[in-house]
């Protein structure tokens, strides 16, 4: 089993919409969560990290720890095309030191 | 945040030819790792390259393959060896601890 578990998608969205990305991980130890976006041909930019359970919010992003359930959240709030891209959450590894392991990624589209 | 640039952004080669890639970084950090993703895949960990010691790599990844060197705190290159179609991917560092990591915009390597 993957340390980290992400439906890829695709998912597609009307504007405005409110989206809801998952993960689910293994680890109970994990402490740190980060959501990272990936528009194409580009690298990873950190969106948002949070520790340990609870939400943060910033903006129209909200990010969502169940430490009970090992399942994680990233919400989008009014959808906007530029929001399209992929949607990686990603963890420290429990075998790396500060690595990071990523879920699959999940690839979000917003239709004007 | 680090402010991370890679080169070059992107290279087609021959089998069997060698390729070295550069990351650089605007303030010095200590540790600096390197990822792969592979078409349509998540990003995997390659290698942690800290200053002053050898890097550690991951299952799945040997220096004679990937050899990287790490001469300060600013900058580290990976080399990906002897090439093969099958090391067609986007190569990326990054730099960071526990809680938050950056990446680099990325090197998309073509193996032909």
């Amino acid at each position: 089993q993957k340390e980290v578990e992400q439906d890829p998608g695709p998912l597609s969205v009307p504007e405005g919409a409110i989206v809801s990305l998952n993960c689910t991980y293994s680890n109970s130890a994990f402490q740190y969560f980060m959501w990272y976006r990936q528009y194409s041909r580009k690298g990873p930019e950190l969106l948002m990290y949070t520790y340990s359970s609870g939400n943060k919010e910033d903006g129209r992003f909200t990010a969502q720890v169940d430490k009970s359930s090992k399942y994680i959240s990233l919400f989008i709030r009014d959808s906007q095309p530029s929001d399209s891209a992929t949607y990686l959450c990603a963890m420290p590894s429990s075998n790396s030191g500060y690595a990071l392991n990523f879920g699959k990624g999940t690839s979000l589209l917003v239709t004007p | 945040s680090a402010v991370i640039s890679q080169k070059p952004s992107r290279d087609i080669c021959q089998r069997g030819t060698s390729l070295t890639i550069q990351c650089q970084v605007d303030s010095q950090v200590t540790m600096m790792f390197w990822y792969r993703q592979q078409p349509g895949q998540s990003l995997t960990l390659i290698a942690t390259a800290n200053q002053g010691s050898e890097a550690t790599y991951e299952s799945g990844f040997v220096i004679d393959k990937f050899p990287i060197s790490r001469p300060n705190l600013t900058f580290s290159t990976l080399t990906v060896s002897n090439m093969s179609p099958e090391d067609s991917s986007i190569y990326l560092c990054s730099v960071g601890g526990t809680d938050t990591q950056y990446f680099g915009p990325g090197t998309r390597l073509t193996v032909l």
